[in-house]
Formats: C-alpha cells, structure tokens, sequence
C-alpha cells in the first residue's frame, strides 16, 4: 500500500498562475484534509471532506478551493496565486475519530 | 478557543540523557490526544493516540503520558535517529470530522 500520496513534489508558480494539488489515499478512508505548514505557524488546516461528496473550510481557506473527486482523491486548487501561499502542503486521510495519516508533502514557492 | 501549546520550541540533549516535551493543551473536551514525528522533508509520522487522563504508551524509547490539561512524551536514552520535530495535536468534543488542532512542535536534536 502506498498510503497517501501528493503531486507534485515540488513547484514554482509567478504570482498570478494557477495551479492544482493532487492528493490519493489507498486506505479506503472516509476523510480526507488538507493542511499547509509554515514556519512558526504549526499545521493549519485549509479545506477538509468529512466524507465523499463533502466538503468544508478549515482555519486558512481563503484563496483555496478544492474538490472531492470520489473517495480516494482529494485536490486543492489555487485559483490566482499569491505569494503568501508560499508553503508546505500536506494531505491526509483518516477514519473520523482515528489518526490521521500524511502524505510526503507539496513545496509550493511562489515568486 | 480551543489550542495547543508545546513546550520547549527546541531541546539538545546528548545521546543517553532522557527528557521530556510537553503538550498543553485548552479544549472544550477531549476526544483525543495525537503525537506526530516528523522528519525534515517529509510529512508527519503518527506515534500514539490518548484518550483519557490517566492513559499511557509505549512504543521503544518513547512513552506518551496524558492528564486532564497536559501531555508528556518522554525519550528515554535517547539515540541520533531520535532527533526530530515532535507534534502534538487535539480533538475536541466540538468536532464530529475529524479536525485536529496541532500545536507548533518541539524540534529534538540528539547528539552522539
């Protein structure tokens, strides 16, 4: 099982482009999340899926869309970006209520 | 509001010397405790889930205690392959998805 996994792992966007992070997971999870990680600010929670066909909006949404596109995928879109989306970003999936489980993370710069 | 404060933002320690990272956290209610290692360049690594005051886990060199306002993650003789950025993050009663709530981490640096 591969787990959870993230493309691409690296990017470089001007302000401006647009750009989409594709997440998967093989465990048959039910949940689905995405976070970003910025230096002193800890994970921040951006958009989540409680479940298939659902979707919400974290601490950090905006400037986000994303889309549950059946169980085992989750993508996060940036519409125009900024450069304070300049990150790390992680998925991750779990069982509502258990661990959750995270994939190798997306290094997003943008200039 | 609900929010997780680790504590110290770092720790040194030589190869041998046991600590402990603390996790302080302020909910609503408890539905569960989670320790996360990450190491650098990569995503988050799940260690241990706690549930209830009183609770204890084990794994290696690691144990992870949990009373009503706090948590513990005590490294016993600690090894280089130890070195890492330690999480913690909570559930709160309030969340029926699945939201976590994570602290900012405590980076562990073991030398030999």
């Amino acid at each position: 099982n591969a787990g959870v996994t993230q493309t691409p792992k690296f990017q470089v966007l001007k302000t401006g482009q647009s750009m989409t992070l594709q997440c998967a997971q093989d465990m048959n999870h039910n949940s689905m999340y995405w976070y970003r990680q910025d230096p002193g600010m800890g994970l921040r929670l951006i958009y989540y899926s409680a479940s298939e066909g659902t979707t919400d909006k974290g601490e950090v949404p905006n400037g986000y869309n994303v889309s549950r596109l059946n169980k085992r995928e989750f993508s996060l879109r940036l519409e125009s970006a900024a450069p304070s989306q300049t990150s790390v970003y992680f998925c991750a999936s779990s069982e509502v209520g258990n661990e959750q489980f995270f994939g190798p993370g997306t290094r997003l710069t943008v200039l | 509001e609900d929010q997780v404060t680790q504590s110290p933002e770092a720790l040194r320690l030589q190869e041998g010397e046991s600590s402990s990272l603390n996790c302080s956290y302020t909910v609503s209610g408890l539905r569960g405790l989670f320790w996360y290692r990450q190491d650098p360049g990569k995503g988050p690594e799940f260690l241990f889930t706690l549930y209830s005051a009183g609770e204890e886990k084990e794994k290696e060199r690691l144990k992870a205690t949990l009373t009503k306002k706090e948590s513990f993650l005590h490294i016993t003789a600690p090894k280089p392959e130890d070195s890492a950025t330690y999480l913690c993050a909570v559930r709160a009663v309030s969340s029926n998805t699945g939201k976590l709530i994570f602290g900012q981490g405590t980076t562990l640096q073991v030398k030999p």
